[in-house]
């Protein structure tokens, strides 16, 4: 079993849909939850951090954490063609440990 | 928006040459990672540093070599290049418990 697992889709959703893009991960001690997003040929950008159980928002993007299933979801509202990319879940058990990144899930946005 | 550049952007090499790929930041980030990524496909983490004089091997066997001597510094080092060390290599860094910020990326082609 892999330590962070996504589904590498492709996810197709029409423009103006919510997309959601989840991820499982395998230790229970992780403290830390980020996802990135990485047009082809360019280098990921983050685009949320969450640490506490609940969802957080922030504009269209809202990420969601729920440690007692060991998953972490992101969801984007009012998907625009522009967020067509690969969305990358990354997880941390802080301190002086690495993150642990999964393989990604490519969304497609279909005008 | 972070501050971390690698150098060259682009490479294309002979067999058999010695490399190093330069990478830096402005932030005094105490982490700094070497990621190698295949187009289309996940990231694979080759080398990590908590601090000046630490270093460690990632997940993925690499020949590659890293050096850590200032903060700010994190060279990546291939003694002999091969064509199997064609790939991109990512560059990026986080305080403790933060997330990552990646540099542009080293497009590496050995001939």
């Amino acid at each position: 079993q892999k330590e962070v697992e996504q589904n590498s889709g492709p996810l197709s959703v029409p423009e103006g849909a919510i997309a959601s893009l989840n991820c499982t991960y395998s230790d229970r001690g992780s403290q830390s939850f980020f996802w990135y997003r990485q047009y082809s040929g360019k280098s990921p950008e983050l685009i949320m951090f969450i640490y506490s159980n609940g969802d957080k928002e922030d504009g269209r993007f809202t990420a969601q954490l729920n440690k007692a299933s060991q998953y972490v979801s992101l969801l984007i509202r009012d998907s625009q063609p522009s967020d067509s990319a690969t969305y990358l879940c990354a997880v941390g058990t802080g301190g002086y440990q690495k993150v642990t990144f999964g393989t990604g899930t490519k969304l497609q946005v279909i005008p | 928006e972070a501050d971390i550049y690698q150098t060259p952007r682009y490479l294309v090499i002979g067999t058999g040459k010695k490399i190093t790929l330069e990478c830096s930041q402005t932030m005094g980030h105490d982490k700094m990672y070497w990621y190698q990524q295949d187009p289309g496909m996940e990231l694979h983490l080759i080398h990590y540093s908590y601090g000046v004089n630490s270093t460690e091997k990632g997940d993925l066997s690499s020949e590659s070599t890293v050096s850590r001597i200032r903060t700010e510094h994190f060279p990546l080092t291939l003694e002999s290049a091969r064509p199997s060390h064609t790939s991109q290599y990512l560059c990026a860094s986080s305080r403790i418990l933060d997330e990552q910020y990646f540099g542009p990326g080293t497009r590496l082609t050995v001939t």
